[in-house]
């Protein structure tokens, strides 16, 4: 079946560092992929998606890589701000009879100033 | 409207009795999901409509759960007897039907069951 692993968090950052989460995922089928972010208080909103291998999904300074060869979906970004604070989910579905979204737990990252 | 609308935002409800959820999609939408997320875990998928018949129902957890979606927009989340294990925060989305697109997510109902 399908499903989605991503580092355990939480994590935590001085502002402007560099971030990574890691996310792997295993799949049937060609999978399209998806980094939801959950601000406190907050509902689920998308981030950045990539729908085919070596496609990169980019927004507010986050990037991320279909890698099908590591089955790999890390998310990334240059310099953090306080304001990214937030849980990050890692997220997939296939074309399979348009499965549903299946999540990752998520990573909170608290960013420090 | 505008975005995803749950109602209400939060609910709180004794054991054993009958709660409704209600969401209300994006117009034109045709998926809607219903989704169920406890305490630092991520969404856990519940039921699926495409218009007005559900797609796959292969996550509700068992028969207390049900849900329509009569008109293919509004939907409702019906749970019969309710647990203490009920308590969650559940949560709507609705998408476009393909595979790329992702999903728009309502704020959620937290529900509590005491």
């Amino acid at each position: 079946g399908n499903s989605v692993t991503q580092m355990e968090g939480p994590v935590t950052l001085s502002e402007e560092a560099f971030l990574t989460i890691n996310c792997t995922y295993t799949a049937t089928g060609y999978p399209s992929l998806f980094w939801y972010v959950q601000y406190p208080g907050e509902g689920l909103q998308l981030l950045l998606k990539a729908t085919k291998a070596d496609d990169k999904g980019s927004n507010k300074g986050f990037e991320a890589t279909y890698r099908k060869e590591t089955t790999s979906f890390h998310l990334e970004k240059g310099s953090v701000q306080v304001s990214d604070s937030a849980v990050y989910f890692c997220a997939l579905n296939t074309n399979s009879g348009n499965t549903p979204l299946v999540f990752g737990k998520g990573t909170r990252l608290s960013v420090i100033a | 409207g505008a975005g995803v609308s749950q109602t209400p935002s939060n609910k709180v409800t004794e054991k054993g009795k009958y709660v409704e959820l209600r969401c209300d999609p994006i117009s034109g939408h045709t998926a809607l999901y219903w989704y169920r997320q406890s305490l630092g875990q991520g969404p856990e998928f519940l039921i699926y409509f495409q218009g007005t018949g559900a797609a796959d129902d292969s996550g509700l957890p068992n028969d207390r759960f049900f849900a329509v979606r009569p008109e293919g927009s509004v939907s409702t989340l019906k749970i019969q007897r309710t647990e203490r294990g009920d308590s969650a925060v559940y949560l709507c989305a609705s998408s476009q039907m393909g595979q790329g697109y992702g999903y728009t997510f309502g704020s959620g109902t937290r529900l509590t069951v005491v």
